[in-house]
């Protein structure tokens, strides 16, 4: 079965410093992998997918990812972290099937002034 | 138009009232679904709408009952609730239920008394 596990349940940065989010996940077969973002009383909203179509992805606001399949991770990347960038972040993985989404447990992003 | 909409968007119902969420999408997509989250979790998957019809309930207690009574609109009716179910109630779509990303609506904030 299809899991991911986020390393951290908090990352505290300073603001220009890079933010680093940590994903692994577990699949019996390739998998197809998400990062969301949740801001405080809000949806949740795709920061960038995986689909195989290229192992480093770009999303939105200046975040990418890396698919590595021999540490079975997908790493959040940004360059420079800004205060806006405080939130939720979820790594998630769908299900052999394609039905359901599976959830990390999620990492709070602090940034500091 | 990327947008899930959800009303209401707060709403407190005592143990014997009868309410109803709603949520609504126009973006064509053909799967949707409702999510329940406690305060810092992740999402939990309550239900799966494919092509209108039924796919998933994740054993949820039948004083949760979905509807869908067209493919633009999702509604969950609310039965003799426990204060437990106090949570942010979430909306998703996508594009099919394979491999695709899920859009959220803002959530329903519901509190039980």
């Amino acid at each position: 079965a299809q899991s991911v596990t986020q390393l951290g349940s908090h990352v505290s940065v300073s603001e220009g410093a890079l933010v680093l989010l940590r994903c692994n996940y577990s699949s019996s077969v390739p998998p197809y992998l998400f990062w969301y973002v949740q801001y405080p009383n809000q949806g949740l909203q795709l920061l960038l997918k995986y689909t195989s179509a290229a192992t480093l992805v770009k999303g939105i606001n200046g975040f990418e990812a890396e698919f590595k399949k021999s540490e079975t991770s997908f790493h959040l990347t940004k360059p420079s972290a800004h205060m806006s960038d405080a939130a939720e972040y979820f790594c998630a993985v769908k299900d052999t099937g394609g039905f359901k989404t599976i959830f990390g447990a999620g990492t709070r992003l602090f940034v500091k002034a | 138009d990327t947008e899930v909409t959800q009303t209401p968007k707060h709403l407190v119902m005592g143990m014997t009232n009868k309410k109803s969420l709603k949520c609504e999408q126009h973006m064509g997509h053909r799967a949707m679904y409702w999510y329940k989250q406690k305060a810092k979790k992740p999402p939990e998957l309550m239900f799966v709408y494919s092509y209108e019809k039924l796919s998933i309930n994740e054993s949820v207690p039948s004083r949760f009952s979905p509807e869908c009574p067209n493919s633009s609109l999702l509604n969950l009716h609310l039965h003799a609730l426990q204060p437990e179910d106090s949570a942010l109630y979430l909306c998703a779509s996508s594009q099919g239920t394979g491999y695709y990303e899920q859009y959220f609506g803002p959530g329903t904030r519901l509190t039980v008394t």
